[in-house]
């Protein structure tokens, strides 16, 4: 079973920092998945990725599958970027996602 | 395309109530899946249908059972609701193609129960 861990748990910064959070994995996957949810909300996700890096607009994902270990980094960070973001790890085919517990991060104006 | 839906948003129940959660999309996915989310404890996988007419447990099966309907609906009982049920519970579905390993899941709004 993949164990999912995520760094840090809570996070504070002022609006313009650049963000990292963490996400390390026990066992090889397939897929690495990064998902935000808003308070009280849904979940969305941001990037899927096996290897090398992706970026959509201000948000980076990089994974390096040696060292089974994943960062999202936000770029110029905003106040609406405060949510709770989530690492997932899949085995491949229809198995489901193994999570980890999130990180909540909120950016003061 | 309202792509994945849950009924209903909210419910609270009587501890040994039963009650069914429904979950549909409208992408034409293969597979669909709910979790639950816990304070502290992160998302959970319940059960998963990789495809039509097939179910499996996932990590916290225990208390729940559920069905395959159709290509588009996949619904949670549970039976005898406990106080240990209260959470969140999210339906998921990917398209989960054979020919490709990217499995991007795409999750409902909720629905959060309360067992009293």
């Amino acid at each position: 079973k993949n164990e999912v861990e995520q760094s840090p748990q809570n996070l504070t910064a002022q609006e313009g920092e650049f963000i990292t959070i963490n996400c390390s994995y026990s066992v090889g996957i397939s897929a690495l998945h990064w998902l935000q949810q808003h308070p009280g909300g849904g979940i969305v996700s941001l990037f899927m990725l096996s290897s090398g890096k992706k970026k959509h607009g201000r948000l980076i994902a990089t994974i390096n599958i040696q060292e089974k270990h994943s960062s999202l980094h936000i770029t110029a960070s905003h106040p609406r970027d405060s949510a709770v973001y989530i690492c997932a790890a899949s085995g491949g085919g229809a198995d489901g996602l193994t999570f980890g517990k999130g990180t909540h991060l909120i950016i003061q104006p | 395309n309202a792509g994945v839906t849950q009924t209903p948003k909210f419910q609270v129940l009587k501890t040994g109530q039963s009650m069914t959660l429904q979950c549909a999309q409208d992408m034409n996915h293969n597979s669909m899946y709910w979790y639950r989310q816990d304070p502290g404890m992160g998302l959970r996988l319940i059960y998963y249908s990789a495809s039509e007419g097939t179910t499996d447990k996932g990590e916290v099966p225990n208390g729940y059972n559920v069905s395959r309907l159709n290509k588009r609906e996949f619904s949670l009982r549970l039976e005898s609701a406990a106080p240990s049920q209260t959470s969140v519970y999210f339906c998921a579905s990917s398209e989960n193609r054979k020919a490709s390993i990217y499995n991007e899941q795409f999750f409902g709004p909720g629905t959060r129960l309360t067992v009293l």
